[in-house]
């Protein structure tokens, strides 16, 4: 979806980086989410906003933080990246309100030796 | 605990319509059944939704049961594109704050 980007698609680093992918939408949605995607597992949600001074624990957040820069923008961080943080990672946006779908981003493949 | 059942995977004829099963029975009165798919290398792609009636939009239709225990998603004239994993999830008032439980979906290859 081309209304959510994230940037880099791509990236390899080294245990122990801090790393940040940024996600970024022009869909004018409040609520912003940060997935990881790993083979088997399915999707598992990190951190969630639902505006710019609104951050919330998913269900696997540690070792990530989150930064909701504006409206438009939600960056996920690794403070210390670890080779089990190697996965796909998803940025999606909703409107406010109930069952709201979300839209995703075409992800980051993030690769951590 | 798996909300939803899907076949692993189907195979459609290019232009026939592809109609994709996904079972439900714990489904209780205020959860909605979601269909994304999501092609290969891209991020999930939302597809649809619905409570208890019928809907349909510009990619899909979504036929959900009189005893909503069951639902089949209609794909109309199936292209080489619509290849995808595609995933049946039913969220309730209490994931309306964000969790999508992706299961593990139906594998659908279109071929000419």
């Amino acid at each position: 979806d081309a209304d959510v980007t994230q940037t880099p698609r791509n990236r390899i680093t080294k245990t122990g980086k801090r790393i940040m992918l940024e996600c970024s939408q022009t869909k004018g949605h409040d609520r912003m989410y940060w997935y990881r995607q790993d083979p088997g597992l399915g999707l598992r949600l990190i951190y969630y906003s639902f505006d710019v001074k609104d951050i919330n624990k998913g269900e696997i957040s540690d070792g990530y933080s989150v930064s909701r820069q504006a409206q438009a923008k939600f960056s996920l961080s690794l403070e210390s990246a670890i080779p089990n943080q190697t996965a796909l990672y998803f940025c999606a946006t909703s409107r406010e309100g109930v069952n709201q779908p979300q839209h995703f981003g075409d992800g980051t493949r993030l690769s951590i030796l | 605990d798996a909300k939803t059942t899907q076949p692993p995977s189907m195979d459609c004829a290019e232009g026939r319509a592809a109609n994709l099963p996904c079972n439900h029975s714990t489904i209780s009165g205020n959860e909605y059944v979601y269909w994304y798919r999501q092609i290969h290398s891209q991020g999930p792609q939302y597809i649809i939704h619905g409570l208890k009636n019928n809907e349909t939009n510009e990619m899909a239709s979504l036929i959900i049961t009189e005893d909503r225990k069951s639902s089949t998603l209609i794909l109309p004239h199936a292209t080489l594109r619509d290849t995808a994993v595609y995933y049946c999830i039913v969220r309730g008032l209490t994931d309306s704050w964000g969790k999508l439980q992706f299961g593990a979906g139906t594998q659908v290859v279109v071929t000419p």
